[in-house]
Formats: structure tokens, sequence, C-alpha cells
């Protein structure tokens, strides 16, 4: 199985911020990592899809880069509705398409 | 407009039986897998495998085969997932989403709670 480690597990920012949240595949995934918010008692909101693209509608705020077996996910400016739990997944491997344990953005 | 609706939640006791749904609209529910997510009370989510609605197809995360099963009923734009004998620690939020092979899941349905307690 291939495992996907995300660090921070949890980060501390203030509004306007810029944050980096990082993802290390167990092996090479090539660009086939997404990136996903989830607020509490909601659904995973795709952000990020093939590593690098912005899926429709994500404010442009929201980038990621990588492939391989390291990526990133970097939010410029961070706005209060950003303050949520962030999960990497990798669809490289079917049918497990594993997740990361996520990054938990707190307000400072 | 794409949209995922899934079934309320359930409220069961150990070695019932279950089946929860998720139903598509907005698109041609045949041309897009549908992925099932499993999420325990405060962990993160777990992708438990999918179905390709057009022909069935079914692929199950190794460790999960077996203790569940996934179908769909092409004919009314749903896909299903069901257990035989519930047990305590199966207490989760489940949820389904929309993908393409070896692509992220870009819509997702609401989730349905289900609770297994004695």
């Amino acid at each position: 199985d291939i495992q996907l480690t995300q660090s921070p597990s949890s980060l501390s920012a203030s509004v306007g911020d810029r944050v980096t949240i990082t993802c290390r595949a167990s092996q090479s995934i090539e660009s086939y990592l997404n990136w996903y918010q989830q607020r509490p008692g909601k659904a995973p909101n795709l952000l990020i899809y093939a590593a690098t693209r912005l899926h429709s509608g994500v404010p442009s705020r929201f980038s990621g880069t990588g492939s391989g077996t390291d990526f990133t996910l970097t939010i410029l400016a961070l706005q209060p509705e950003d303050f949520a739990t962030y999960y990497c997944q990798q669809s490289y491997s079917s049918p497990l398409y594993t997740f990361g344990q996520g990054t938990r953005l707190e307000i400072k | 407009e794409v949209q995922l609706v899934q079934s309320g939640a359930e409220v069961k006791k150990p070695g019932e039986s279950l089946k929860i749904s998720c139903k598509g609209s907005g698109y041609t529910f045949t041309t897009y897998w549908i992925g099932w997510v499993r999420q325990m009370p405060g962990k993160g989510p777990e992708w438990m495998g999918m179905i390709y609605p057009g022909d069935s197809d079914t692929r199950y995360s190794p460790s999960l085969q077996g203790q569940v099963t996934m179908s769909v009923d092409k004919s009314i734009s749903t896909a299903y997932l069901q257990w035989s004998s519930l047990k305590a620690s199966d207490t989760a939020m489940y949820y389904c989403a929309r993908h393409q092979l070896g692509a992220a899941g870009d819509y997702w349905g609401q989730g349905t709670l289900v609770t297994v307690s004695s």
C-alpha cells in the first residue's frame, strides 16, 4: 500500500498569513495527488487535483506543487473560512486511494 | 448541477444488516466511478473502494474485502453500500464521491452517519 505522510499535523496561523502543508508518498505517484479541505461535519471539498490543477470554483489563493513523492499545498493570504482540516490523497494506486492523516489549520 | 444525495442516518444493532444509498443527478451516471469513503469519529477519511455504474466493475480496498458489498442500480442512478452483519466498529460517517479512474473525487454526497450500538 502507498502511504502518505502529511506535515505538520497541526498548524496555527493568522488571517492574512501564508501557509504551506506538505505530503510525502512512500513511493512515486507521479502527479496523482489531490488536496481536500474538510470543515467540521461536512464532506471533503476538492481543492487541487493532479498535484497542481485548481478545481473549479476554488479561490486562486490555493495552489499545489510537486510530483513523484513530494507535494505541497500553499494557501496565500489566509481567510477566516480557510481554518479547517486539509487532506492529501493519492489516486495512483487503484483501488486503494489512500489519504494522508490530515493537517488541522487553526486560528492563532 | 451535479449532485450526489445520500440516504439518511441509521441506528442499528450489532449483527443487523444495512444498505445505504447514493443517488446521482445532473450528469451521466454510468460514465463516472462512485467511490465510498469511511470516516470514523475524530479520524481522517479512508477509501473503501469504488464501483463503475456502466458495467458494475467493483474494486474493494484489500482491508475491507468481504466486509461490505457495493452495488449499483443504473436505472435509477443509485449506488449502494451494504453490510450483512454490522459491528460496533462500523460506526462512522460514510460518503460517496464521483470520480474518474485515477482522478480525484470532484463531487461528494453529504454523508450518511451509521451508528451501531447495542
